[in-house]
């Protein structure tokens, strides 16, 4: 069966300082990955997505960047956070079009 | 770009009572409809899906509905419980963006005991 894991599950960093949050998915091949941002008592926003190796569709501007370095691996990454980059951050992965879109169990990121 | 508005933003109900989340949906190529639920702190959860060759479709206490004229879906709960407490989001999938779900804005949904 699949399974995708994400971590860490917690993350408290200075303003100014880099992001990397991993996600990899198991038991399946050439996933479409995705990198969503939850605010707090707030909806899904769609960050980046990503249809295979080195391929990233960006959906919202911002110090925020993605890379897939390989088929079942998704990073998201900034250079330098800001206050507004907090928030619940969550990976999922879909196997085709009109399928279900799984989640990871997220990061909580408190930028202070 | 694929719309959806979710209604209501919060719902309250007595236990054992029915709850009802409402859905409408922009695009009329959108052909798959989640429903997705999301405990305090935790990842959100499929719950039920519908396809747009379907009308209704039901599992145990919970039922998702799909008018492709009006462009809405909706999503029943029958005899709630306290452990339905949770927020709830719907989503719909465009078949031009290819790859990606709108959702709703959500739904805080609680059960009193």
């Amino acid at each position: 069966s699949q399974t995708i894991h994400q971590w860490p599950a917690t993350l408290v960093q200075p303003v100014g300082s880099p992001l990397s949050l991993e996600c990899t998915v198991e038991g399946t091949s050439n996933p479409n990955l995705y990198w969503y941002r939850q605010a707090a008592g707030r909806g899904l926003q769609l960050l980046f997505y990503s249809v295979g190796i080195g391929q990233i569709s960006s959906e919202v501007p911002q110090n925020l960047s993605a890379s897939r370095p390989q088929d079942r691996q998704f990073i998201l990454s900034s250079k330098k956070l800001l206050l507004s980059d907090s928030g619940f951050y969550l990976c999922a992965w879909r196997s085709q079009l009109n399928s279900p879109l799984h989640f990871g169990n997220g990061t909580r990121l408190t930028v202070t | 770009g694929e719309n959806v508005e979710q209604h209501p933003s919060t719902l309250s109900v007595q236990e054992g009572d029915s709850a009802v989340i409402k859905c409408t949906y922009s695009d009329s190529a959108s052909n798959y409809f989640p429903w997705y639920k999301q405990e305090l702190g935790k990842r959100p959860q499929l719950i039920i899906d519908i396809r747009s060759n379907v009308g209704e479709k039901k599992d145990q206490r919970i039922a998702v509905t799909l008018n492709k004229t009006a462009k809405h879906f909706s999503l029943h709960i029958t005899e709630t419980q306290p452990e339905d407490s949770a927020v709830y989001f719907c989503a719909a999938s465009p078949r031009g963006s290819n790859y990606k779900l709108t959702f709703g804005k959500g739904t805080l949904l609680t059960v009193n005991p």
